[in-house]
């Protein structure tokens, strides 16, 4: 079954960027999703297919993907950005939604 | 505006069912694919089951097939999930989100979650 692999934990100082990677064989050629996920929260979209944004999501959160390796990319970090952050992706060769073990974001 | 409420959560034994229900509104039900996805306490996401838009199609992580049924009733605005043969490792909240409509949308939206706890 596909894997994703992300770091459990990134840190960063305020007004800082914040790099969250997602590792996955040939990720590149799929499509990745980013959802933000604070404490007794449900998860938020925050970059669909990439690198889009949906609506009400900052210009601070922005993604990129190629190789094996997908990156959410945060800039200027905020205390509010501290929370956990998920890589999704579908993989059509085992019909699968697989999510990444998730990254706590800690802004110092 | 766009709603999920998920119901239906609660304490069960193991081998035993529980049947999770989603009421969507402020959007066409009928239009969008749905997802289940669980989270066990303290543990990240881990995806259950996704249904097509006129339930044409629908996938199951391999942990819950054979015992998950994901179904809807488009009529009724609502997705349900029947959840037999529990074990202790199916305790978790569940959540229901829908597709963002294209091909390569994500999840945009997620109810709030229900929490299914299998304990003796």
């Amino acid at each position: 079954s596909y894997v994703l692999t992300q770091p459990p934990s990134v840190s960063v100082a305020p007004g800082q960027t914040a790099r969250i990677t997602c590792g996955g064989n040939n990720i590149g050629s799929k499509s990745v999703h980013w959802y933000q996920q604070k404490p007794g929260q449900a998860p938020v979209l925050v970059v669909y297919d990439d690198s889009d944004r949906p609506s009400g999501i900052p210009e601070r959160f922005s993604g990129s993907n190629s190789g094996n390796t997908a990156t959410l990319t945060i800039s200027r970090v905020e205390a509010g950005d501290e929370a956990d952050y998920y890589c999704q992706v579908w993989d059509s060769s085992s019909d699968h939604q697989v999510f990444g073990g998730g990254t706590k974001l800690t802004v110092l | 505006e766009v709603q999920l409420v998920e119901s239906g959560g609660g304490l069960v034994k193991p081998g035993g069912s529980l049947r999770l229900s989603c009421a969507a509104s402020g959007f066409t039900f009928s239009s969008y694919s749905m997802n289940w996805v669980r989270q066990a306490p303290g543990k990240g996401l881990e995806w259950v089951s996704s249904i097509s838009s006129s339930s044409s199609y629908i996938y199951y992580a391999d942990s819950v097939k054979g015992r998950f049924t994901i179904s809807r009733d488009n009529a009724k605005n609502s997705l349900y999930l029947q959840m037999n043969s529990l074990r202790a490792e199916d305790t978790a909240v569940y959540y229901c989100a829908r597709d963002g409509g294209g091909p390569n949308s994500g999840s945009d939206y997620w109810g709030q979650g229900t929490l299914v706890t299998v304990s003796s």
